[in-house]
């Protein structure tokens, strides 16, 4: 099993560009989460979904959209990117609620300059 | 509002010591807690989770202690290796009210083992 993985690894944006963060989870998990991380910051929840067709905000989801139209598969979306979205995002995925063990892909470095 | 919060940034110890991580929370609705640990480049990995009706779990070389009247938690390592350098997270979820189904982190704490 490959886990969580996402893609791209590292990207730049330019103020106003857009891009979708790929990740994609192959345990059959129904619960996956968007989380961003600032410098000396923990991780705070943008979006998560408990299903296929299933999202929900987080803590700051302003700036991004979410789909999920598989099991396997969370995009996240910025449209019109910003200097604050400069992060590390990390996509996770558990079986159950929070409370179950979530596993975490790589990340990826977003600077939007 | 940091409603999960580890105050000491970063903790130095000697192999083989004991390394103490603690982590403060002031949601009174936040029924269970997990650690996670980092390393750079990588994401986080689950360590060690408590419920709030236990005051201590221990796996291995890891023993959380949850002290729900303060509402503090810890994360002792015994004896720390220099492996365990990383980053450590706090993380709390509830059962009910806003915070159900979604975990809040702390800041993190680095931790640096010396040979």
């Amino acid at each position: 099993n490959a886990g969580v993985t996402q893609t791209p690894k590292f990207r730049i944006l330019k103020i106003g560009q857009s891009m979708t963060l790929q990740c994609t989870q192959d345990m059959n998990h129904n619960y996956m989460y968007w989380y961003r991380q600032d410098p000396g910051m923990g991780l705070k929840l943008i979006y998560y979904s408990v299903g296929a067709g299933i999202t929900d905000k987080g803590e700051v989801p302003n700036g991004y959209n979410v789909s999920r139209s598989t099991t396997e598969d969370f995009p996240l979306r910025l449209e019109l990117a910003a200097p604050s979205q400069t992060s590390v995002y990390f996509c996770a995925s558990s079986l159950l609620a929070a409370t179950d063990t979530q596993y975490f892909g790589p990340g990826t470095r977003l600077t939007v300059l | 509002d940091q409603q999960v919060k580890q105050n000491s940034p970063s903790l130095s110890v000697q192999e083989g010591r004991i390394s103490i991580l603690n982590c403060d929370y002031t949601n009174s609705m936040f029924d269970y807690f997990l650690w996670y640990k980092k390393y750079p480049a990588e994401g986080p990995t689950f360590l060690i989770s408590i419920s709030s009706i236990k005051d201590k779990n221990e796996d291995g070389r890891f023993t959380v202690f949850l002290n729900k009247s303060a509402k503090h938690l810890s994360l002792h390592i015994v004896p720390s290796q220099p492996g365990d350098s990383a980053v450590y997270f706090c993380a709390a979820s509830a059962a009910g009210g806003t915070s159900y189904g979604k975990l809040t982190f702390g800041q993190g704490t680095i931790l640096t083992v010396h040979p």
